[in-house]
């Protein structure tokens, strides 16, 4: 089956450190991966879609210089929260879309945590 | 900007009994999933219903596409303490964009 993977899967960053996530599709290739984020009993909020090979599209609110985003490879996307505040707390999920089958799979997620 | 509102938001119940949750739009959707999400994990797609007043049975679960293809039901039997977790619908707004809106969530919990 589809698999996506997120590393790390929780961690804990002093206030102005950055932190970077990344999210891997494990056994397919993924023109299209999209970021989200969700806050605790809270649905998933859409942040951006990462295209391989070109920038990422930002959702209204986001601001693309604090979470940067880098889609080098059909099998990596990486999030980059820099100049991390405490309310940048959450759990950050990634998505890949098959770019056979337009299907999306989620990964696992990353609870960051900023001290 | 296309929303999906679930209701009830939270729902607590004793283990057999029945239960259906709601999504429900303005907007017209090309497809719509669902999906439930457990606690510390990402969410793990249950279903895709395309056509308007499409059924899919996954089990004991019973999902429905409006004829309009603005709303979704879902309809659980006999549930089980399995079935604890948080209920997302999601839909895309045309077959060749591949962003998901996502639902507000219901929050379902059986008890044994």
């Amino acid at each position: 089956g589809a698999v996506v993977s997120q590393h790390p899967s929780w961690v804990i960053c002093k206030s102005g450190t950055s932190v970077k996530i990344e999210c891997r599709s494990l056994d397919f290739q993924a023109t299209t991966m999209f970021w989200y984020r969700q806050f605790p009993k809270q649905s998933l909020m859409l942040m951006a879609t990462s295209n391989e090979g070109s920038k990422a599209t930002y959702e209204q609110g986001v601001e693309k210089d604090k979470f940067l985003i880098n889609h080098a490879s059909l099998t990596l996307s990486t999030l980059t929260v820099t100049s991390a505040h405490p309310e940048d707390s959450s759990f950050y999920i990634c998505s890949a879309s098959n770019r056979e089958t337009y299907e999306q799979y989620f990964g696992p997620g990353t609870r960051l945590t900023v001290t | 900007t296309q929303l999906l509102e679930q209701s009830p938001q939270f729902l607590s119940i004793q283990e057999g009994e029945n239960l259906t949750v709601y999504c429900n739009s303005s907007s017209v959707f090309s497809s719509l999933q669902w999906y439930r999400q457990e606690p510390g994990e990402g969410p793990v797609l249950l279903v895709t219903v395309v056509t308007g007043g499409e059924v899919k049975k996954l089990k004991r679960l019973t999902f429905q596409f409006g004829d309009a293809r603005k709303d979704s039901s879902l309809h659980i039997t006999a549930a089980q303490p399995g079935d604890t977790g948080l209920y997302l619908c999601a839909g895309k707004s045309s077959p060749a964009n591949e962003k998901l809106t996502f639902g507000t969530g219901t929050r379902l919990t059986i008890i044994p």
